[in-house]
């Protein structure tokens, strides 16, 4: 694998489900990244961390859960969502937080009944 | 605050045409500057950067971006579109505490034969 990919590319879950988007970066960056993609919105970013550290939470609401347990891996658990989370979440991932090239994966498109 | 205007929602080119995509940014500092591209279904792509020196810059697939300052603008351009450039184009530029990316609301372009 290359590059930044992500599972599963497509996701349906009912609003009491609890399940979990998941990134991983071939690219040997440090920095990652969770956006919120949806119709007719810019892309929001959600989360930053740098060196499996948090160092930004876009003011994300709770049913949103982010780890990341090494440098390589990202995880977005989801709990309780609603249809307006209805979505592609994108995954990026760069060198450091302050080179900001960034490499996206091709999503998870999200579908909240 | 930090962000990006694109005024076209919907442009649609003649394959062979040239093509100019608008992209206004308001920054205090010297912006660094972005433009990717997003395939239907896939995530974005880097599609050329500007972080100083030259104000016009060459990315791939024949793209080329010229940054000017005094109009607080980073315009994209292609000679000649393919039908393969179908897409949505997306203009960001650095910005916030973490030197996060801010996305415009992204201009889709058609490719009429």
């Amino acid at each position: 694998e290359t590059g930044v990919t992500q599972t599963p590319r497509h996701l349906v879950m009912g609003m009491t489900n609890k399940k979990s988007l998941k990134c991983e970066q071939h690219l040997g960056h440090n920095a990652m990244y969770w956006y919120k993609q949806s119709a007719k919105k810019p892309l929001e970013l959600m989360f930053v961390y740098n060196f499996k550290e948090q160092t930004e939470n876009n003011s994300v609401p709770s049913r949103f859960s982010p780890e990341c347990p090494n440098s390589s891996h990202l995880f977005l658990h989801l709990h309780t969502l609603q249809p307006e989370d209805s979505a592609l979440y994108l995954c990026a991932s760069s060198q450091a937080v302050s080179l900001n090239e960034q490499f996206f994966g091709p999503g998870t498109r999200l579908t909240v009944l | 605050a930090q962000s990006v205007t694109q005024p076209d929602i919907h442009i649609t080119v003649s394959e062979g045409a040239s093509l100019e995509l608008r992209c206004n940014y308001s920054y205090g500092a010297t912006p660094y500057l972005f433009w990717y591209v997003q395939s239907p279904g896939q995530g974005l792509q880097l599609l050329l950067k500007y972080f100083s020196g030259d104000t016009l810059v060459q990315g791939i697939k024949g793209f080329e971006a010229e940054f000017k300052r005094s109009q607080s603008s980073f315009n994209l351009r292609k000679p000649s579109v393919h039908w393969s450039d179908a897409a949505e184009y997306f203009c960001a530029v650095r910005g916030g505490s973490q030197g996060n990316l801010i996305f415009g609301k992204g201009t889709k372009l058609s490719v009429k034969p």
